[in-house]
């Protein structure tokens, strides 16, 4: 395995359009993680899933926001109505939860969101 | 709600230490991280510490931790210019998913 991977790196859009992302994390992790990062600032948490349960939401994540892990594996984040507030990098990470331990998340490349 | 500060800019020349610092708020924080993203590139783990931990050692880097007053500080010993980068600290609780990122300290290497 290769690592968590994000598809597409880049997308290009026209406020109001709906986009979809893709993560697809490393195969035995059970944790999987969305974060947005917009220019000079930190990775913002979004929202995390245990398997396929989303486990916590931040208040960032507007009614536009949805996120899908359907079968704990893959997981897919689509924002409908995009405004030009959406464009930041959109990043995954996923971890292999030891309940109480250490559990640390690997970060995919992430996908740059740019809205017209 | 839990909070992570760092200063934004530090410069040093090739060869001298770095010291980056960080505090933060959450008085639960049970793991703290340093992140290094150079330009185009993800976020990498460079190392982490326990909160019950005061210094940890890993090659050319040392993180120290003041848990009393939430500090957190990464040095680099002999700084290369291939260190020139963004980095991260964060935080995250024992029982908590997410991690809350500091927005970042830019590493400038001259040579």
């Amino acid at each position: 395995d290769t690592g968590v991977s994000q598809d597409p790196r880049h997308k290009i859009t026209k406020r109001g359009q709906n986009v979809t992302f893709r993560c697809d994390p490393i195969s035995e992790h059970n944790r999987l993680y969305w974060y947005r990062q917009t220019l000079g600032q930190g990775p913002e948490f979004l929202t995390y899933f245990q398997n396929e349960a989303q486990l916590e939401k931040s208040r960032l994540l507007s009614d536009r926001f949805s996120a899908e892990r359907p079968k704990g594996s893959f997981s897919t984040l689509e924002i409908q109505r995009t405004e030009q507030g959406d464009s930041a990098m959109y990043l995954c990470a996923s971890s292999l939860d030891r309940a109480g331990g250490y559990n640390e998340q690997f970060f995919g490349p992430g996908t740059r969101l740019t809205v017209l | 709600g839990e909070d992570v500060e760092q200063s934004l800019f530090l410069s040093v020349r090739e060869g001298d230490s770095s010291v980056i610092n960080c505090t933060y708020t959450d008085s639960s924080s049970t793991y703290l991280y340093w992140y290094k993203q150079e330009p185009g590139a993800g976020l990498q783990l460079l190392t982490y510490i326990f909160s019950n931990m005061d210094m940890k050692q890993d090659q050319r880097l040392t993180v120290l931790l003041n848990k009393k007053d939430k500090h957190l500080s990464l040095r680099i010993a002999d700084t290369q210019t291939g260190d020139s980068a963004i980095y991260f600290c964060a935080e995250k609780g024992t029982n908590a998913g997410k991690s809350t990122f500091g927005d970042g300290t830019t590493l400038t290497v001259k040579p």
